[in-house]
């Protein structure tokens, strides 16, 4: 089962910054945050991931908050393109085994609209 | 740079026919090797994965199975399909380091059982 809560849904204006929640809050010391985003009928994206620390890149910034139980990813100028399902998943980083296996739960489908 | 490729596309089998979708990787070695599938409407579930060539494990009971005869190649297969084995089914690797940098997606094959 998943170990993350998000909204099943959020709209976002074109050029405005998307915000989207998640919150992990059974999250292990040894767990990262994973965001991914699947377009519709095609593959899941790798999108940015987290231990601690703030992290940005060229496609979004995580921001985790102090006690790790919850995170935000924002997209800081959406587009139509950036219209998908979002995923967070906590998952540990081992070799092999079943431990650090990816496990998608529902996802927010953002909608991002002219 | 690392490429994954999946095939075919698109299919339409009947009830009862055989399955075999493949799945390859590039410019990798040892790399882990997951089959996702997504049913219409549901999340991602993870089906197969493996670290090694011969090695597989299953993470939920299904009418599917799966093989690793090359370090790079991973097949999903079935002897007699079922209704209810529609779906998109998606292929990724990892890398044999725990994955930390995430899991790439093929672009998938979306399979209709009728």
């Amino acid at each position: 089962d998943a170990k993350t809560t998000q909204p099943p849904s959020m709209d976002c204006a074109e050029g405005r910054a998307a915000n989207l929640p998640c919150n992990h809050s059974t999250i292990s010391g040894n767990e990262y945050v994973y965001w991914y985003r699947q377009i519709h009928s095609q593959g899941p994206q790798y999108i940015i991931h987290g231990l601690k620390n703030n992290e940005t890149n060229e496609m979004a910034s995580l921001i985790i908050t102090e006690d790790r139980k919850s995170s935000t990813l924002i997209l800081p100028h959406a587009t139509l393109r950036d219209t998908a399902v979002y995923y967070c998943i906590v998952r540990v980083a081992v070799y092999g085994g079943s431990q650090g296996n990816l496990i998608f739960g529902k996802g927010t489908k953002l909608s991002v609209k002219p | 740079s690392q490429t994954i490729h999946q095939w075919p596309a698109t299919l339409v089998q009947p009830v009862g026919s055989p399955l075999s979708l493949e799945c390859t990787v590039e410019g990798t070695s040892n790399p882990n090797l997951y089959w996702y599938r997504q049913a219409a409407g549901r999340g991602l579930q993870l089906l197969f994965y493996s670290v090694g060539i011969g090695q597989i494990s299953s993470e939920v009971p299904q009418n599917l199975s799966a093989s690793r005869p090359q370090d790079r190649q991973f097949i999903l297969s079935s002897k007699k399909l079922l209704l209810s084995d529609s779906g998109f089914y998606l292929c990724a690797w990892s890398s044999g380091g725990g994955g930390l940098y995430g899991y790439t997606f093929g672009s998938g094959t979306r399979l209709t059982v009728v």
